[in-house]
């Protein structure tokens, strides 16, 4: 089964720094998505960046971007020049690419990151 | 972008009474729904995938006769917690999958359980 383990319980950054939060996981397929979202304290989950694991090119969504090692099974999120609005919870998340089983579908998630933002 | 809804947002109720959740897509149709339950600072856990007109499948430990999932519809899915008790209490959240593979989560709902 595969597993993903987000080790850091909690994180604090100052405003306008840059913080990454780290996850790594396990899995034997060779084909997969890996996702980082944002839970607020309104707890509307959000997604914040996807890496397909076939592309080798790190993805960037604006302040977001990813360290995607797949021999490590490594996927790491940097937050560039961190806001106020970033404080949430993180959350690092797993699928198989495999279309044709109904279970290849649902999402695997990592215990959780809480970050600050510290002004 | 698209929008799934939860209703009711918050829920109390006595032990031992059945509770029902929906979850609706808006904008589109949802081949699968998903629900997950999420303790205080805990992460998601998956309790069932549901497909539109054939049965959910419940994940390893979820008792599927405590909760029942019925997705009736392209656009409507619902979760009824029977019978139940304060254990119970938790954040519940529902995700819809749309045909491109597009996966949306709902705002939650709290149950609390007295």
């Amino acid at each position: 089964a595969q597993t993903v383990t987000q080790s850091q319980p909690e994180m604090s950054v100052q405003e306008a720094e840059t913080v990454t939060l780290s996850c790594t996981y396990d899995t034997s397929e060779s084909d997969y998505y890996l996702f980082w979202y944002k839970q607020p304290p309104s707890r509307q989950m959000i997604l914040v960046i996807r890496q397909e694991a076939y592309k080798q090119q790190n993805a960037t969504e604006n302040r977001f971007s990813v360290n995607f090692q797949k021999a490590a099974k490594s996927f790491s999120l940097k937050i560039s020049d961190s806001q106020l609005g970033d404080a949430a919870m993180y959350f690092c998340a797993y699928r198989r690419a495999d279309q044709i089983f109904q279970g290849a579908q649902k999402l695997v998630f990592g215990q959780g990151t809480r970050l600050t933002i510290n002004p | 972008g698209a929008v799934v809804s939860q209703h009711p947002s918050r829920v109390i109720c006595k032990s031992g009474t059945s509770v029902k959740i929906e979850c609706r897509s808006l904008d589109f149709q949802a081949t699968t729904m998903f629900w997950y339950r999420q303790f205080p600072k805990k992460s998601l856990m998956l309790m069932a995938t549901s497909n539109e007109g054939s049965k959910a499948t419940y994940e390893q430990g979820v008792e599927k006769d405590k909760f029942l999932i019925n997705h009736a519809s392209l656009t409507l899915s619902t979760l009824t917690v029977t019978s139940a008790h304060p254990e119970d209490s938790s954040f519940y959240i529902c995700s819809a999958r749309d045909r491109r593979g597009g996966l949306f989560f709902g705002p939650g709902t709290r149950l609390t359980v007295l």
